[in-house]
């Protein structure tokens, strides 16, 4: 089945925690991008990546980190969390012809 | 910068009944559009996307949207809701030249009356 996977789906952590964020998909998506979403603002892109070894930042990137080491895979990584960091996080993955992104399930993140 | 607005935080229907969500973009050039759903729990589904041609578009789920550009609106509409409608949504805006960078609006909540 076509997807794309987040792990875990859940996290409680604490201030300063260093965690990563998973996300894998099968589609051979040349396009991965990561979003957090806040009551009231909708989705907010964190960073993207066009391809391996390629990324860039988004509208809300500080705070975060990425890596694109494989094509399948696009972890997040948060260095030192803080509460203000807590949300609902979305990877997604396009391909490269077209525009239509497709959405894991998400994370929910809580930082205390 | 690109922006969109959905003016309608939460919206109530009954079932049967007709719908409308409301979507506002700011952009410069020809954007790419978007609605996407999200059911409780879950990820964002695409309901259905504008690029070019006609305006009118139909999507999943029995839904369409119409561009129009004069009003620069992209306003979802549904002739008769479903219980399983109920869920949040999302227009989204793009450009041609990356329209995998979105943005998105706040979202309308739906709810579903009996």
């Amino acid at each position: 089945e076509a997807q794309v996977t987040q792990n875990p789906r859940y996290l409680i952590t604490v201030t300063g925690k260093k965690l990563t964020v998973t996300c894998s998909q099968n589609m051979n998506h040349e396009y991965m991008s990561w979003y957090r979403q806040d009551p009231g603002l909708g989705l907010r892109q964190i960073y993207y990546s066009m391809n391996v070894e390629v990324t860039d930042k988004g509208d809300v990137p500080e705070g975060y980190k990425v890596s694109r080491k494989e094509k399948r895979n696009f972890p997040l990584i948060l260095e030192s969390p803080s509460p203000n960091q807590t949300s609902l996080y979305f990877c997604a993955s396009t391909p490269l012809l077209t525009d239509t992104q497709y959405f894991g399930p998400g994370t929910r993140l809580t930082v205390l | 910068a690109q922006s969109v607005t959905q003016p309608d935080i939460h919206i109530t229907v009954s079932e049967g009944a007709s719908l409308e969500l409301r979507c506002n973009y700011s952009y410069g050039a020809t954007p790419y559009l978007f609605w996407y759903v999200q059911s409780p729990g879950q990820g964002l589904q695409l309901l259905l996307k504008y690029f070019s041609g006609d305006t009118l578009v139909q999507g999943i789920k029995g839904f369409e949207a119409e561009f129009k550009r004069s009003q620069s609106s992209f306003n979802l509409r549904k002739p008769s809701v479903h219980w399983s409608d109920a869920a949040e949504y999302f227009c989204a805006v793009g450009n041609i030249g990356s329209a995998r960078q979105l943005t998105f609006g706040s979202g309308t909540q739906l709810t579903v009356l009996p």
